[in-house]
């Protein structure tokens, strides 16, 4: 199946301090990736989609100066986090979407990461 | 109205057991109907997808989805410990979003 990777697993960093975080589709191009957050036994909060080459559509209150997504090549897109403070403390999760494969509606996330902000 | 609606549990089933997990939605245009499974701290998985009515098989897992009464369900045989996870239903919908369940927190015990 399709596999995702995103990296790092975890972070943990001071507050003011910016996190980047990484998606990599490794054995197709996606056209799309997506950036969720996930708060404890709460289903995902889709925060924006990202095309290949364009910029991100953000969902309604989050902030893209603070959420900063880039999507330069069909395998990889980044997701800073700039700034950060304890109350962006959460689980992040990317997915991709193949647009070429039959199934080309469905996503394939990665395993996610886990920011810690002190 | 949410636009799909999933009980959170917990669901705590002995090993062995069938499991009945369901999700009802509200929206019409969803064409997608997706099973993701989630362990603690990892990104979902996913199980099962199907864009049409009635039933589809994979080994213990067995997706439904009826359409006329907007209800989907997942089914799994002879239960495991290591099912124990929280089930994620997800709908897709026209404008390229998946839209999640909350998420059944299921307990499979030995």
């Amino acid at each position: 199946g399709a596999v995702v990777s995103q990296h790092p697993s975890r972070v943990i960093c001071k507050s003011g301090t910016s996190v980047k975080i990484e998606c990599r589709s490794l054995d197709f191009q996606a056209t799309t990736m997506f950036w969720y957050r996930q708060f404890p036994k709460q289903s995902l909060m889709l925060m924006a989609t990202s095309n290949e080459g364009s910029k991100a559509t953000y969902e309604q209150g989050v902030e893209k100066d603070k959420f900063l997504i880039n999507h330069a090549s069909l395998t990889l897109s980044t997701l800073t986090v700039t700034s950060a403070h304890p109350e962006d403390s959460s689980f992040y999760i990317c997915s991709a979407r193949d647009g070429m494969r039959e199934s080309k509606n469905i996503q394939y996330f990665g395993a996610g990461t886990r920011l810690s902000v002190l | 109205q949410k636009e799909v609606e999933q009980d959170p549990g917990p669901l705590s089933v002995p090993e062995g057991a069938i499991v009945s997990l369901n999700c009802t939605y509200s929206n019409s245009a969803f064409q997608y109907f997706m099973w993701y499974r989630q362990y603690s701290r990892k990104g979902p998985e996913l199980l099962m997808y199907t864009y049409s009515s009635g039933n589809k098989e994979d080994g213990r897992f067995t997706a439904q989805v009826d359409k006329s009464s907007k209800y989907i369900s997942l089914f799994i045989r002879d239960s495991q410990p290591s099912d124990s996870a929280t089930y994620l239903c997800a709908e897709y919908s026209s404008a390229s979003k998946i839209i999640f369940g909350s998420g059944t927190r299921l307990s499979i015990r030995p």
